[in-house]
C-alpha cells in the first residue's frame, strides 16, 4: 500500500482566513487526489492534483476556493481559502500507483478542520 | 449520476454474531467497486476491489461479494477490533479514463463483548 502523510492533522481556524494542507506520498504514487468528508456525509472528490499544471476540479469545486499545487511527483498542497463554518470538514489526500484506471486509491490520515 | 447507498447506517453486533453490510449502486458502467474500513480519526483503509458480478474476495473474517446492483460485505464471527465504519465506493467507466470514486455514507459497525 502507499505511504501517505498529511499535515496538519487538525486545526481550528477563524472565519475569513485560509489554511494550507500538505500531503506527501511515496515515490511509487503516480496520481494524487483531494477529497472532503463533511460530517455525516460521504467522501467527495474535490480535484485531481496534476504535476506542474492546474488541478482538475470536480463539479461544485473551484480553484479560487480550493487552490491546489503539485510541484513534484510526491508532494501536493490544498488551500482552503476565505473559510466559513461550512468548510469545517475532514480533508483527505489520496494517491494511487500506476496510470491504469482501476488502480486502488490509498488515503492519508486526513486533516480535521474546524472553522469558527 | 453515479449513486451509492449503504445500509444499515449503523449496526451493533455481539462478538461472534455474523452479519452482512449492503452497498447498492447505480453507475453508468461499473469499472470497479471498492470497500474501505475507516477508524475514528483516521483515513480510509483499503480492503477489497471487485470488478465483475459473481466475484468474491476474502480477508480474515471479511468476505465481499458483487452482483450487478449491489455488493455485500459479510462479517463472520466478528471481534471488537472489527468495530469501524465500512465504506463502499464505485468507479465508473468513463471515456478517456477516470479516477473518481463515488462513496456511500458508510455503515458504522460496533462489535461488543
Amino acid at each position: 500500500s502507499a505511504v501517505i502523510s498529511q499535515k496538519p492533522s487538525r486545526d481550528i481556524c477563524q472565519r475569513g482566513t485560509s489554511l494550507t494542507i500538505q500531503c506527501q506520498v511515496d515515490s511509487q504514487v503516480t496520481m494524487m487526489f483531494w477529497y472532503r468528508q463533511q460530517p455525516g456525509q460521504s467522501l467527495t472528490l474535490i480535484a485531481t492534483a496534476n504535476q506542474g499544471s492546474e488541478a482538475t476540479y470536480e463539479s461544485g469545486f473551484v480553484i479560487d476556493k480550493f487552490p491546489i499545487s503539485r510541484p513534484n511527483l510526491t508532494f501536493s498542497t490544498l488551500t482552503v481559502s476565505n473559510m466559513s463554518p461550512e468548510d469545517s470538514s475532514i480533508y483527505l489526500c489520496s494517491g494511487k500507483y500506476g496510470t491504469g484506471g482501476l488502480d486502488t486509491q490509498y488515503f492519508g490520515p486526513g486533516t480535521r478542520l474546524t472553522v469558527l | 449520476e453515479d449513486q451509492v447507498t449503504q445500509s444499515p447506517e449503523a449496526l451493533r453486533l455481539q462478538e461472534g454474531e455474523s452479519s452482512s453490510l449492503n452497498c447498492s449502486y447505480t453507475v453508468s458502467g461499473l469499472r470497479g467497486l471498492f470497500w474501505y474500513r475507516q477508524d475514528p480519526g483516521k483515513g480510509p483503509e483499503f480492503l477489497f476491489t471487485l470488478y465483475s458480478a459473481g466475484e468474491e474476495k476474502e480477508k480474515e473474517r471479511l468476505k465481499a461479494t458483487l452482483t450487478k446492483k449491489e455488493s455485500f460485505l459479510h462479517i463472520t464471527a466478528p471481534k471488537p477490533e472489527d468495530s469501524a465504519t465500512y465504506l463502499c465506493a464505485v468507479q465508473a467507466i468513463l471515456t478517456g479514463g477516470g479516477n473518481k470514486l463515488t462513496f456511500g455514507t458508510g455503515t458504522q459497525l460496533k462489535v461488543e463483548l
